[in-house]
């Protein structure tokens, strides 16, 4: 069954530090999700991404965040200069129909900054 | 406004029992769906009932739903071991949006 794949796995990185988390949506998908959760906590909404642009994205997606499609498989979210309360578990997710329906999600990466 | 609540937050039983989990919810929805957790995994969706639909069923799940109420049940019937995993409740938040909104979750333990 296809999936949807991040990398890394895990990422340490220092306060201030930029981040790209990488995800590779199911191929044929026409909708792309980050979500985050901290531990212990709800899974949050971040932002959405359809026909190449930003179709929503909620509070926590201020300025430091970003989102790009570069090459029309890899779907990245940036964090331009790193809060220790970024650190959280940060999960890609994609959908293939105009319907709303089910989200295929990946196995997540989880951020750490120190 | 919270939305997607589940109750119980925390469900421990044992290995054959059944488990039912409730989600409460306040915008209108167009479908509800269920997902499960594995400890520090992504979330992976089991179920969606439409709000024409009343009960739903899959393999040992049963979903049922209340629009009236604003409200849906999951019950994993003969529960094993490896149901053992968070649980929640999702919808999309409203006309036009895009956003699949979670409830905090159950975490179920079965105890073998």
């Amino acid at each position: 069954e296809p999936e949807v794949t991040q990398t890394p796995s895990h990422q340490v990185t220092q306060m201030g530090q930029e981040v790209i988390l990488r995800c590779v949506p199911i191929s044929n998908h026409l909708y792309f999700y980050w979500y985050r959760q901290i531990l212990g906590q709800k899974v949050e909404f971040l932002v959405s991404f359809y026909n190449n642009e930003i179709s929503e994205k909620s509070e926590i997606f201020d300025d430091q965040f970003s989102v790009e499609r570069p090459d029309g498989s890899n779907f990245t979210l940036k964090i331009r200069s790193t809060k220790l309360e970024d650190s959280a578990m940060y999960f890609c997710a994609s959908r293939d129909r105009v319907g709303l329906e089910k989200l295929f999600f990946g196995s997540g990466t989880q951020l750490s900054v120190l | 406004s919270q939305q997607g609540e589940e109750d119980p937050q925390a469900l421990s039983i044992q290995e054959g029992e059944n488990a039912t989990m409730n989600c409460s919810y306040k915008t209108s929805i167009n479908n509800l769906q269920w997902y499960r957790q594995n400890s520090g995994r992504g979330l992976v969706h089991l179920i969606l009932i439409r709000s024409n639909e009343r009960e739903k069923h899959s393999g040992r799940l049963r979903v049922t739903l209340d629009t009236s109420k604003k409200s849906s049940s999951l019950l994993i019937t003969a529960s094993r071991a490896a149901d053992t995993a968070s649980y929640f409740c999702a919808h999309y938040s409203g006309a036009g949006s895009y956003q699949l909104t979670f409830g905090k979750g159950t975490k179920l333990s079965v105890i073998p």
